[in-house]
């Protein structure tokens, strides 16, 4: 299987920030790689597939970056609702695979 | 508007088995793959497997975690998806969605529902 690693775990910041997170994958997964949000008690959200392709409805303050082996995923402008966690997920090979989350929270 | 709603989970025993069902509706069922993917307390998301539409014979995949003693299976006259668990075991306890996919990623998530495995 691939594995996905993201850095950091934790990241802290204050609205209005830019941050980014980054996701690493064990083997090249080409473009394949989807974002996710979630808030506590609350399914996953998509935010971004095919590594930079924006799902209808997410705020454009949200991008998707990479290829191949790194991708990131960068909000700007950061907003009180974005504070939540993050997870990559390849989709190139099975078994399709999440990262670890990392977890936004308010400074 | 897409909705999709889990239902089954419950206390169970190791060992026992149960089955899961996600009913949705707003959207024509039939033309979707279905996805599980399970969350432990506390812990991050683990793929479990998909079922494709009848035009790809409603093949499925499963993540090795569970590959023999899960099963996913879809009828699509009711717009149900199905996950049979089998042999339970206690790492076997979290809540399990499931997704519609589109362009092979989860696009529509139900709620979740709780499984305990717990003598």
């Amino acid at each position: 299987d691939i594995q996905l690693t993201q850095s950091p775990s934790t990241l802290s910041a204050s609205v209005g920030d830019r941050v980014t997170i980054t996701c690493r994958a064990s083997h090249t997964v080409f473009n394949w790689l989807a974002w996710y949000q979630q808030k506590p008690g609350k399914a996953p959200k998509l935010l971004i597939y095919k590594a930079s392709t924006l799902q209808s409805g997410v705020p454009s303050r949200f991008s998707g970056g990479g290829s191949g082996t790194e991708f990131t995923l960068t909000i700007t402008n950061l907003q009180p609702d974005d504070f939540a966690t993050y997870y990559c997920q390849q989709y190139n090979s099975y078994s399709y695979t999440f990262g670890q989350g990392t977890k936004l929270d308010i400074k | 508007e897409v909705q999709l709603v889990e239902s089954g989970g419950g206390l169970v025993k190791p060992g026992q088995s149960l089955r899961l069902s996600c009913a949705t509706s707003g959207f024509t069922f039939g033309d979707y793959p279905m996805t599980w993917v399970r969350q432990a307390p506390g812990k991050g998301l683990e793929w479990l497997g998909f079922i494709r539409t009848k035009d790809f014979r409603a093949t499925t995949m499963y993540a090795a975690s569970v590959k023999g003693r899960f099963t996913i299976s879809r009828d699509d006259s009711k717009g149900i998806v199905y996950l049979q668990m089998n042999g339970l075991k206690s790492e076997d306890t979290a809540i399990y969605y499931c997704s519609r996919e589109k362009y092979q990623v989860g696009d529509y998530w139900g709620q979740g529902t709780l499984v305990t495995v717990s003598s």
